[in-house]
């Protein structure tokens, strides 16, 4: 079975770094194209950033330069590093596999950045 | 700003058909498949329609999806009061490289 479990949000202040875990089970994060997605207080669903199989990676102009995505394959673990936070970064971040679709996501962490 | 357009509201009634549009461009619904979900508060967004048309396993056949063109639309049949979500569609972005998302369409029933 495919799963999918975030950790590591909380409330940061503005200016400050926090690093996101999606620990995947039933699958490889190496085969796929995994992705973060977040989810602002009363906004939609905001794509944030890929990584692909290869190893390539790409991001939303609002994250760009900020926010790091990676993976760990022998922790089968995907990783998002979000450096310099706004507090336009609040949000609900949920890692999710594409296999021409979200086909599965996690249940999201909360992160608040706030003074 | 969403890259794919979605109207921000639709309603029905109980047992009625309902339908929410999608739009985009050339780099993104015109060139790759269309994806639909539907999101609840507090949980993550379920997939209900993948490759335009495909509904994956587990997903009523109420819920229908199509495209034609940079466009497409999700269809839901004989609405019911627990189909009051928000829906979202998505689709591959050639040009950003990324999955590109509509800004959602809160239905009401």
């Amino acid at each position: 079975e495919v799963q999918l479990v975030e950790s590591g949000g909380g409330l940061i202040q503005p200016g400050g770094s926090l690093r996101l875990s999606c620990a995947a089970s039933g699958f490889s994060v190496s085969s796929d194209y995994m992705n973060w997605v977040r989810q602002a207080p009363g906004k939609g669903l905001e794509w944030v950033s890929i990584i692909y199989s290869g190893g390539r990676t790409y991001y939303a102009d609002s994250v760009k330069g900020r926010f790091a995505i990676s993976r760990d394959n022998s922790k089968n673990t995907l990783y998002l590093q979000m450096n310099s936070l706004r507090a336009e970064d609040t949000a609900v971040y949920y890692c999710a596999r594409w296999l021409q679709a979200f086909d599965y996501w996690g249940q999201g962490t909360l992160v608040t950045v706030s003074s | 700003q969403s890259v794919l357009t979605q109207p921000p509201s639709a309603s029905g009634t109980p047992g009625q058909r309902v339908t929410i549009s999608c739009s985009g461009s050339s780099s993104n619904i015109g060139s790759n498949a269309v994806s639909w979900y539907q999101h609840l508060p507090g949980t993550a967004p379920k997939l209900l329609i993948y490759s335009n048309d495909q509904r994956p396993s587990g997903v009523p056949d109420r819920f229908s999806g199509s495209k034609s063109g940079t466009s497409a639309s999700l269809a839901i049949s004989g609405l019911q009061s627990e189909d009051e979500a928000d829906y979202y569609c998505a689709a591959w972005d050639g040009s950003l490289s990324g999955p590109v998302f509509g800004g959602g369409s809160k239905l009401t029933v």
